[in-house]
């Protein structure tokens, strides 16, 4: 079946920090990608999606490629800052599986000043 | 933009009560899901609908079922609450079946403990 692992958290970052949250997927069929992200007391959001192979989302500042050979979808973000403490959900669905998705444990992301 | 929502954001039962959990999306969504989310577990998916009266089970469907009556509205029903369902309940929508590229709208969460 279809599966996607995360990196383990937490993560604790300064203000100003790179950051990179790994993910990589195995899948039966064709897969779209997607980071939902979750503040704190909310529900999650898209935050961005590639839907085929070597496609960038963006949003907010934060990248993902879809890297169809190393099987990973990486976020990515040059400068955080203490409003993307969150929890961030890396997420797949595919033409095989009825509309619903796959999603990995979450990372839990803290920014600090 | 696409709004889902759930009935209540904070709810406490008792053990053994029947619990309705309501979810309403307005964008005419063909799918809706229900999951549960507790620390350490990630989201874990109850039931799913792709249709009005159309259901299919989750992962950890036990304890649970659903109603989908309408289109826009999707129940999850807890038959006889125990304190292992203690958890935040998230509701979700998508737009088309089987298009493989369908992003999920989430609503806020029910946070239910049982006692």
């Amino acid at each position: 079946g279809d599966s996607v692992t995360q990196m383990e958290g937490p993560v604790t970052l300064s203000e100003e920090a790179f950051l990179t949250i790994n993910c990589t997927y195995t899948a039966t069929g064709y897969p779209s990608l997607f980071w939902y992200v979750q503040y704190p007391g909310e529900g999650l959001q898209l935050l961005l999606k590639a839907t085929k192979a070597d496609d960038k989302g963006s949003n907010k500042g934060f990248e993902a490629t879809y890297r169809k050979e190393t099987t990973s979808f990486h976020l990515e973000k040059g400068s955080v800052q203490v409003s993307d403490s969150a929890v961030y959900f890396c997420a797949l669905t595919t033409n095989t599986n009825a509309g619903k998705s796959t999603f990995g444990d979450g990372t839990t992301l803290t920014v600090k000043p | 933009d696409v709004k889902v929502t759930q009935s209540s954001r904070y709810l406490v039962k008792r053990t053994g009560e029947k619990v309705f959990l309501e979810c309403v999306q307005d964008m005419d969504h063909e799918n809706m899901f229900w999951y549960r989310q507790d620390p350490g577990l990630g989201l874990r998916l109850i039931y799913f609908s792709y249709d009005v009266k159309m259901k299919e089970k989750g992962d950890i469907p036990e304890g649970y079922s659903v109603s989908r009556e309408k289109k826009e509205r999707f129940s999850l029903i807890l038959e006889s609450a125990s304190t292992n369902q203690t958890s935040m309940y998230l509701c979700a929508s998508s737009l088309v079946q089987g298009a493989g590229s369908d992003t999920q709208y989430f609503g806020p969460g029910t946070r239910l403990t049982v006692l």
